[in-house]
């Protein structure tokens, strides 16, 4: 079974730290997603990557950034973390261009006081 | 604009009854659609998918959904619901990046 880690469950960072979200697949998918998840909101699209060193803006990505060193490796870099930021985060990942689905992580909560 | 909507926030079904859940979007062309499952502390599990053909897509855990181009929708069913079924739905449409509904949280009375 494909698998994406995501490398804390649960996480507590102050107001203004800088917050890295790890997430690493192990079946050479192509393309790779940060999503954050509130109640009532659904799923969000933050950033997504197409190719390693490649990145695209989803529908909120003020306040983040992301890195694609290696294909496997997905990092979502809050700047300067705020409480407005206060949520789960989810890494998916696809094989490619088509009618594949997303493996989803187990999820990072992460709590900004 | 690309929107998806699930218009039942929660819904409540009796074990062994039928159930279905709407899933509307808007989209420039027909994209492809997805139902994911999330139970509690769990991440998403995709159901099923639809991208071309029949209409209507069988998926795992006897879940099914019908594709309705007319109408935009793409909604989900399953004939007999099981107490573990009892999560939340969410749909899904895009072609690489996919955008998602609210969710659509399902209780299961015994």
């Amino acid at each position: 079974d494909v698998k994406v880690t995501q490398s804390s469950r649960y996480l507590v960072k102050r107001t203004g730290e800088k917050v890295f979200l790890e997430c690493v697949q192990d079946m050479d998918h192509e393309n790779m997603f940060w999503y954050r998840q509130d109640p009532g909101l659904g799923l969000r699209l933050i950033y997504f990557s197409y190719d390693v060193k490649m990145k695209e803006k989803g529908d909120i990505p003020e306040g983040y950034s992301v890195s694609r060193e290696k294909k496997e490796r997905f990092s979502l870099i809050l700047e300067s973390a705020s409480t407005n930021q206060t949520s789960m985060y989810l890494c998916a990942s696809s094989l490619g261009t088509g009618p594949y689905g997303y493996t989803f992580g187990s999820g990072t909560r992460l709590t900004v006081v | 604009a690309q929107s998806v909507t699930q218009p039942d926030i929660h819904i409540t079904v009796s074990e062994g009854a039928s159930l279905e859940l709407r899933c509307n979007y808007s989209y420039g062309a027909t994209p492809y659609l997805f139902w994911y499952v999330q139970s509690p502390g769990q991440g998403l599990q995709l159901l099923l998918k639809y991208f071309s053909g029949d209409t209507l897509v069988q998926g795992i855990k006897g879940f099914e959904a019908e594709f309705k181009r007319s109408q935009s929708s793409f909604n989900l069913r399953k004939p007999s619901v099981h107490w573990s079924d009892a999560a939340e739905y969410f749909c899904a449409v895009g072609y690489n990046d996919m955008r998602f509904g609210a969710g659509t949280r399902l209780t299961v009375k015994p």
